[in-house]
């Protein structure tokens, strides 16, 4: 079974510094899909950026990149210039390609961006 | 674009009690989930439904019954309400893009459920 282990419980950062969430997964599966999803204070989930496994190229949107390291089965994300906009949860996700399509999620993140 | 779409927002039950929650979404899907969100815990599947006329039990459930009453439509009962079930559920839905590979999950906004 596939597991997902973010391991700062909290995090926090000054407004227009750059910080990094971790997030390592164990599955024996070589095709997957990793994610980033934000829950900010409204509740909603909003996918923040996806990886698929078998592109080596690290997915970049905006202020948010990640570093995808398959090998290590890590999945970090790096918040560029952060806004207190940014003040949330942050989830890593996983899912297989292909198969079932339910997400494992890791226990989340909570980033607080400082003026 | 109304996306995915919960009912009621909040709701508050007594223990014993029954509820339906309602989903509904507007992107020709296929898959539907539900989860549930609890301090420390992240999300938690409890059922997911594959396509219509399918549903699967996820990691946590117990107390709880799905109906996937056509594509649009994922609705989550509970019985006998319990304590132990107050918590914030998503709905989500997901498709496929052309590849096959699974797209993102897209969430609704929740519903608080306290069990008095």
């Amino acid at each position: 079974a596939q597991t997902v282990t973010q391991s700062q419980p909290e995090m926090s950062v000054q407004e227009a510094e750059t910080v990094t969430l971790s997030c390592t997964y164990d599955t024996s599966e070589s095709n997957y899909y990793l994610f980033w999803y934000k829950q900010p204070p409204s509740r909603q989930m909003i996918l923040v950026i996806r990886q698929e496994a078998y592109k080596q190229q690290n997915a970049t949107e905006n202020r948010f990149s990640v570093n995808f390291q398959k090998a290590a089965k890590s999945f970090s994300l790096k918040i560029s210039d952060s806004q207190l906009g940014d003040t949330a949860m942050y989830f890593c996700a996983f899912v297989y390609q292909g198969g079932s399509e339910k997400l494992v999620f890791g226990k989340g993140t909570k980033l607080t961006v400082n003026p | 674009n109304a996306g995915v779409t919960q009912t009621p927002k909040f709701q508050v039950l007594k223990t014993g009690q029954s509820m339906t929650l309602q989903c509904a979404q507007d992107m020709n899907h296929n898959s539907m989930y539900w989860y549930r969100q609890d301090p420390g815990m992240g999300l938690r599947l409890i059922y997911y439904s594959a396509s219509e006329g399918t549903t699967d039990k996820g990691e946590v459930p117990n107390g709880y019954n799905v109906s996937r009453l056509n594509k649009r439509e994922f609705s989550l009962r509970l019985e006998s309400a319990a304590p132990s079930q107050t918590s914030v559920y998503f709905c989500a839905s997901s498709g496929r893009d052309r590849g096959g590979g699974n797209q993102p999950q897209h969430f609704g906004d929740g519903t608080r459920l306290s069990i008095l």
